[in-house]
């Protein structure tokens, strides 16, 4: 059974810091993985997709890579601004089943 | 990127009685949706898939007769909370995949049980 895990839980950082988020699995058999944002109260925001076929994916001030054999998966945040303040899960979509699974998520305050 | 709404976003009803949320993907066709179930500070928990024409599928532990899921059409799910409780209350939320298999997530449903 897929288990996916983000550290760390919160992360305070002030503006203008780069910072990296973290997320594991436990199973590589997967068909892609994504990174979402969620702000209180809301859904989830899709940031960046990853097929299984790929090492990463750049948005803007956003970067994520992907090393499948070793179960990782990191968010890379160039220049954060307050704005950027939400907590971010990743999930990956599994292979088996074809269902998905998501971290808890990190909490990320960026302080003004 | 695709865009699914969830409507309600907000919605507080008396115990016993029925609560409907809708999930619709706006710009795609979804054969596939998932209803999923987040407590505070804790990740999604997938509750059922539902399937456009078909009966739903349930995880294990989900009562399939007090979460009623209606897939109706290519872009419309919808999940009725029969007979709700204090303890159904909670954030629901709606998700479906489009042709790259990129996961896109409704806004959301705050369910309160009074």
């Amino acid at each position: 059974k897929q288990e996916v895990t983000q550290i760390p839980a919160a992360l305070s950082v002030p503006e203008g810091e780069n910072l990296v988020l973290n997320c594991s699995f436990t199973d590589s058999a997967i068909y892609n993985l994504q990174w979402f944002r969620q702000d209180p109260g809301k859904g989830l925001t899709s940031l960046l997709l990853i097929q299984s076929s790929q090492r990463e994916q750049t948005s803007g001030r956003l970067n994520a890579s992907l090393d499948k054999s070793s179960g990782r998966s990191t968010l890379y945040i160039a220049a954060s601004q307050p704005g950027d303040s939400a907590t971010y899960l990743c999930g990956t979509l599994n292979t088996n089943a074809g269902k998905s699974t998501f971290g808890d998520g990190t909490t990320l305050t960026v302080k003004p | 990127g695709a865009v699914v709404s969830q409507h309600p976003s907000r919605v507080i009803c008396k115990s016993g009685t029925s609560v409907k949320i809708e999930c619709r993907s706006l710009d795609f066709q979804a054969t596939t949706m998932f209803w999923y179930r987040q407590f505070p500070k804790k990740s999604l928990m997938l509750m059922a898939t539902s399937n456009e024409g078909s009966k739903a599928t349930y995880e294990q532990g989900v009562e399939k007769d007090k979460f009623l899921i209606n897939h109706a059409s290519l872009t419309l799910s919808t999940l009725t909370v029969t007979s709700a409780h204090p303890e159904d209350s909670s954030f629901y939320i709606c998700s479906a995949r489009d042709m790259r298999a990129e996961a896109f997530f409704g806004q959301g449903t705050r369910l309160t049980v009074v």
